[in-house]
């Protein structure tokens, strides 16, 4: 069966540090790969697709980049983190062929302090 | 422009029926989902709906779907405690993407 391992599950970083926000998948060849942050009392915001290694596409300009090194591999980074960078990162993978929606991780709730 | 709407809060009794509601308004939407978040926790799939039906049932979850208003809604029978959680409605456009709604926080008084 497929799974997605997301991690760390929490994460306390000052202000101007680096980040590094790790997502696998198992199970699954050539998924779809997200990243999405939630704010509190907001709803789910795209940050992030790939659709194969190396293919990153963004939904919205931010100090945030993605990469894809792997298949089934999605990297969330920065390399100086902001105070409004704080929030629950959400990573999800879908089929590439199904509209059967998605499947997320556990999530990373990022405090920068 | 994409956007799905849905209200933030809905408080039940133990027992009674749950039904929350999200509209959305890129017609052209394929697929709609719900989606279960409890505390801290990622999003579960809990059901989804194809474009081209009005209703779709699943033990205790109904999920009703008007196109001509662009109007979903999910009504959860015999509403327990473990049902509290954030609540959120998703569409497939005819794009790549899914829109996600802001989440209906439910809440059930014992």
């Amino acid at each position: 069966s497929q799974t997605i391992h997301q991690w760390p599950a929490t994460l306390v970083q000052p202000v101007g540090s680096p980040l590094s926000l790790e997502c696998t998948v198992e199970g699954t060849s050539n998924p779809n790969l997200y990243w999405y942050r939630q704010a509190a009392g907001r709803g789910l915001q795209l940050l992030f697709y790939s659709v194969g290694i190396g293919q990153i596409s963004s939904e919205v300009p931010q100090n945030l980049s993605a990469s894809r090194p792997q298949d089934r591999q999605f990297i969330l980074s920065s390399k100086k983190l902001l105070l409004s960078d704080s929030g629950f990162y959400l990573c999800a993978w879908s089929a590439v062929r199904t509209l059967y929606g998605y499947t997320f991780g556990s999530g990373t709730r990022l405090t920068v302090v | 422009g994409e956007d799905v709407e849905q209200s933030l809060f809905l408080s039940v009794r133990e027992g009674d029926s749950s039904v929350i509601n999200c509209t959305y308004t890129d017609s052209s939407s394929t697929y709609l989902y719900w989606y279960k978040q409890e505390p801290g926790a990622g999003l579960q799939l809990l059901t989804y709906i194809f474009s081209n039906m009005d209703m779709k049932q699943d033990q205790r979850l109904t999920v009703l779907l008007n196109k001509k208003d662009k109007h979903l809604s999910l009504r959860i029978a015999d509403t327990q405690t473990g049902d509290s959680a954030i609540y959120f409605c998703a569409e497939k456009t005819g794009g790549f993407k899914t829109i996600f709604g802001a989440g209906t926080r439910l809440f059930v008084k014992a």
